[in-house]
């Protein structure tokens, strides 16, 4: 079993949607979660970090984190053709970072 | 600020040829890791690093992989004798001290093995 599982999609939207990316994962010991997102051909950028079992808001994005069902949500409101990309989810514990696949999201203008 | 930078963005080996592989961390951190991302497939932990130390090395190939961050000069990540299958998009990323749980990615660099 994968540390981290994410569905890889692909997911297409049309602009204005909400959008819900989601990784489950395995290790209860991971304290910290984040999110990132990956332009094509571009290095990972952080868009979210949380280490609570809860909701983070940072205007348009919601983290969000289960830890007692070991679950993961990241939410896109008002989705812009700007937000295609991929986006990874990323756990640690300790000094490594685990990494889900990723989720291709393309939003139709 | 600058980001974190990597150099070459671009490299092109022969099989059994030598690559190297360097990274700038930003200003003021002192953490580097290294990743490798397959097509389709996630980032894969390789090593982490601080300045002249070793910190973790499980996810580093048992041979041909090497990686140093010396006290001066970015971070490097050497492959010798390079095979098809090292072909990959290598990232580094680094941190500041007392705050390694966030990391800043640079652009990558893409190795392509002929």
């Amino acid at each position: 079993q994968k540390e981290v599982e994410q569905d890889p999609g692909p997911l297409s939207v049309p602009e204005g949607a909400i959008v819900s990316l989601n990784c489950t994962y395995s290790n209860s010991a991971f304290q910290y979660f984040m999110w990132y997102r990956q332009y094509s051909r571009k290095g990972p950028e952080l868009l979210m970090y949380t280490y609570s079992s809860g909701n983070k808001e940072d205007g348009r994005f919601t983290a969000q984190v289960d830890k007692s069902s070991k679950y993961i949500s990241l939410f896109i409101r008002d989705s812009q053709p700007s937000d295609s990309a991929t986006y990874l989810c990323a756990m640690t514990s300790g000094n490594q970072f685990y990494f889900g696949t990723g989720t291709s999201l393309t939003v139709i203008p | 600020n600058a980001g974190v930078m990597q150099n070459p963005r671009h490299l092109v080996r022969r099989r059994g040829q030598e690559a190297r592989l360097r990274c700038s961390p930003m200003k003021g951190h002192s953490h580097v890791y290294w990743y490798r991302q397959l097509p389709e497939e996630g980032l894969k932990f390789m090593v982490y690093l601080q300045k002249e130390n070793i910190i973790d090395e499980s996810g580093m190939p048992k041979e041909r992989f090497s990686a140093e961050f010396p006290k001066e000069g970015p971070s490097i990540l050497r492959i010798q004798q390079v095979v098809r299958g090292d072909s990959a998009a290598y990232f580094c990323a680094s941190s500041p001290v007392g705050d390694t749980d966030t990391q800043y990615f640079g652009p990558g660099t893409r190795l392509t093995v002929l």
